[in-house]
């Protein structure tokens, strides 16, 4: 079982970079790594996927190190609409399509 | 892009009574779609995968003749939360991938309440 652990909860202020880490120490060896936003009352939007190094679109980057044991997404220049909660994937094992949600990380815009 | 659309995106219901929650693939097939309950504050709880022309399989835990899940066609799933209490309230999500490895589309949610 491939456990997510990210932090709880963070603050930023607008137009601030902001990188969140996750770890998955027990990522299967061919699964991605991906990373959704939700809103209250909304199910969760898909941001961004990777397998290794560095992957870059039009909202978010995402850079995952040699051993894939955890990954950070970067939000460049957040703003008061970027206030939601983040959670990494971490599939169940090794070529499961199955998803595990961690608890997320609820990060919070301040103007 | 890809779309899953659920229906209704809330619901109030008696204690008692059955509620149907659709999930639809709206441009893509889905031979297999996974439903989630999300509490209050809380991360989203896998329940169970839905197999297109087989039965469903359900998590540890949950009640599978509590919450029938029926998928019928290739862009249809269906949740049922029959004789639905008060805990039953909750937020449910359905999800699908358009292609392997593409990242999971979800639907909106719905909001049950049972009074």
């Amino acid at each position: 079982l491939a456990k997510t652990t990210q932090p709880i909860s963070m603050d930023s202020y607008e137009g601030q970079e902001v990188n969140i880490t996750c770890s998955h120490n027990n990522i299967a060896t061919n699964d991605y790594i991906t990373w959704y936003q939700q809103f209250p009352s909304q199910g969760p939007r898909f941001i961004i996927q990777g397998y290794k190094t560095k992957v870059t679109n039009e909202v978010a980057s995402l850079f995952i190190p040699a051993d894939r044991k955890s990954s950070t997404l970067s939000l460049p220049r957040v703003s008061l609409s970027d206030t939601a909660v983040y959670y990494c994937r971490a599939p169940r094992g090794a070529g499961s399509y199955q998803l595990t949600f961690g608890k997320g990380t609820k990060l919070s815009v301040i103007p | 892009g890809a779309v899953v659309s659920q229906h209704p995106s809330w619901v109030i219901c008696k204690s008692g009574t059955s509620v149907k929650i659709e999930c639809r693939s709206l441009d893509f097939q889905a031979t297999t779609m996974f439903w989630y309950r999300q509490f209050p504050k809380q991360s989203l709880m896998l329940m169970a995968t839905s197999n297109e022309g087989s039965k469903a399989t359900y998590e540890q835990g949950v009640e599978k003749d509590k919450f029938l899940i029926n998928h019928a066609s290739l862009t249809l799933s269906t949740l049922t939360v029959t004789s639905a209490h008060p805990e039953d309230s909750s937020f449910y999500i359905c999800s699908a991938e358009p292609e392997e490895d593409y990242g999971y589309t979800f639907g909106s949610g719905t909001r049950l309440t049972v009074v």
